[in-house]
């Protein structure tokens, strides 16, 4: 079975602070990618990575940087929380080839709530 | 713009009843949709997934059912349980093979006792 982990369940930070999430996989999987989960707004793209070292921008970027060091391991970085960044995290990643390429499998979520 | 969407934001059905979620997508690219189920406090778990190339997949107590003519995806699930109650979200991964998805709303399915 795939398996996706995520360093915290639960993080409360404060205004200002550098925030980092990390996620780990352990399939080998090319493509990562980093979600926030708000109520009414469903998914949505932060960051995505195809390789190591290599990121690309989804559709919510403004905020946040991400880092790629190992293939395994994809880190969500908040610069300078905000308030607007209290929301559910999540981390899946997918394989490139075979027939379930697009399957993401996601991990259990961050919820971060910034004071 | 693309979008995937749910008909139903809740769905309320009995135990041991069959449940039906629908969702529609927008995409006519698109030859691959998912399945998740989201229970409360946890991250999205795949169900079952379908290509374009076929028009029913079976698993365990859960048949998918995609209608391309109409851009129409649908997900059963048989004698619903207390368990199945949780978030399901449908997804598609639009045009071109950028391994990205686009994900509905979610339907909220609700199992009375």
């Amino acid at each position: 079975d795939v398996k996706v982990t995520q360093s915290s369940r639960y993080l409360v930070k404060r205004t200002g602070e550098k925030v980092f999430l990390e996620c780990v996989q352990d399939m080998d999987h090319e493509n990562m990618f980093w979600y926030r989960q708000d109520p009414g707004l469903g998914l949505r793209l932060i960051y995505f990575s195809y390789d190591v070292k290599m990121k690309e921008k989804g559709d919510i970027p403004e905020g946040y940087s991400v880092s790629r060091e190992k293939k395994e391991r994809f880190s969500l970085i908040l610069e300078s929380a905000s308030t607007n960044q209290t929301s559910m995290y999540l981390c899946a990643s997918t394989s490139r080839g075979g027939f379930s390429t697009d399957t993401q499998y996601f991990g259990p979520g961050t919820r971060l709530t910034v004071l | 713009g693309e979008s995937v969407g749910l008909h139903l934001p809740t769905l309320s059905v009995q135990e041991g009843d069959n449940s039906i979620i629908n969702c529609a997508y927008s995409n006519s690219a698109s030859d691959y949709f998912i399945w998740y189920k989201q229970e409360s406090g946890k991250g999205p778990q795949f169900i079952i997934d379908i290509r374009s190339n076929m028009d029913k997949r079976q698993g365990q107590r859960v048949t998918v059912l995609l209608n391309k003519t109409v851009k129409h995806l649908s997900l059963q699930i048989a004698a619903t349980q207390p368990g199945d109650s949780a978030v399901y979200f449908c997804a598609e991964n639009g045009s071109g093979n950028t391994g990205k998805l686009i994900f509905g709303q979610g339907t909220t399915l609700q199992v009375k006792p």
